[in-house]
């Protein structure tokens, strides 16, 4: 059973409309990693947290953003929604021995139509 | 650039069969390398990882994997595979050093004839 839970599982959203997915990691974890997977690919790294700030991103669009709080919950936030932005979001999280390894989350099904 | 490169995209193999997946990765410096596994319908789950040491690595359900850095190849292996080993393999990687992110391969899909 995975320590790290994030809501809602599946969400359907309307093109350029704006989504908010959230993440709770493990208690310790201060990393916390987003990713993209979708259908058929790996997961593609959007951005990293570390003590709330952030410090790392990978090749996406400004309209992706995150926070990260102090009681090891964070959250996605997209905006104006593409269809290409279906995919499964995951959320990662670590303490600060990522070479240990990251603790996944089961994901958010997000659908643009 | 970083990136993981996974030879195999779909792989069908019968039960008993032996299993070797390719991995090969572009990473500057020394890095710690990662097999997780996607099981139909459930989250990511840590196969395995590489951090230093012997570079044969042992994890979880049988499998194990080999470094090797002469060929930036970290390739996963099992002698003799399940039917409840269908599942998606993605290799991954990430420099060791505090905080760094985990770069994923493409992924291949796994699937075991009972």
């Amino acid at each position: 059973e995975t320590g790290v839970t994030q809501s809602p599982t599946h969400l359907i959203k309307t093109r350029g409309q704006q989504v908010t997915l959230r993440c709770s990691s493990q208690s310790g974890h201060n990393t916390v990693s987003w990713y993209q997977q979708a259908l058929g690919q790996g997961p593609q790294f959007i951005f990293q947290y570390y003590r709330e700030e952030e410090n790392g991103r990978g090749n996406f669009p400004p309209r992706f953003s995150g926070l990260q709080f102090p009681n090891y919950s964070s959250e996605l936030n997209v905006n104006a929604l593409e269809l290409d932005d279906s995919a499964l979001y995951l959320c990662a999280s670590s303490d600060e021995r990522t070479y240990y390894g990251y603790t996944f989350g089961s994901g958010t099904r997000l659908t643009v139509v | 650039a970083q990136s993981v490169s996974q030879h195999n995209h779909h792989v069908i193999l019968s039960e008993a069969a032996s299993l070797e997946l390719g991995c090969n990765y572009s990473y500057g410096g020394t890095v710690n390398l990662f097999w997780y596994v996607q099981y139909p319908g459930q989250h990511l789950q840590l196969l395995l990882k590489y951090f230093s040491g012997d570079p044969l690595v042992k994890g979880i359900k049988g499998f194990e994997a080999e470094f090797i850095k002469s060929k930036f190849s970290f390739n996963l292996r099992k002698p003799s595979v399940q039917w409840s080993d269908t599942a998606e393999y993605f290799c991954a990687v990430n420099a060791r050093r505090r905080d760094d992110k985990i770069i994923f391969g493409k992924g291949t899909r796994l699937h075991i004839l009972p």
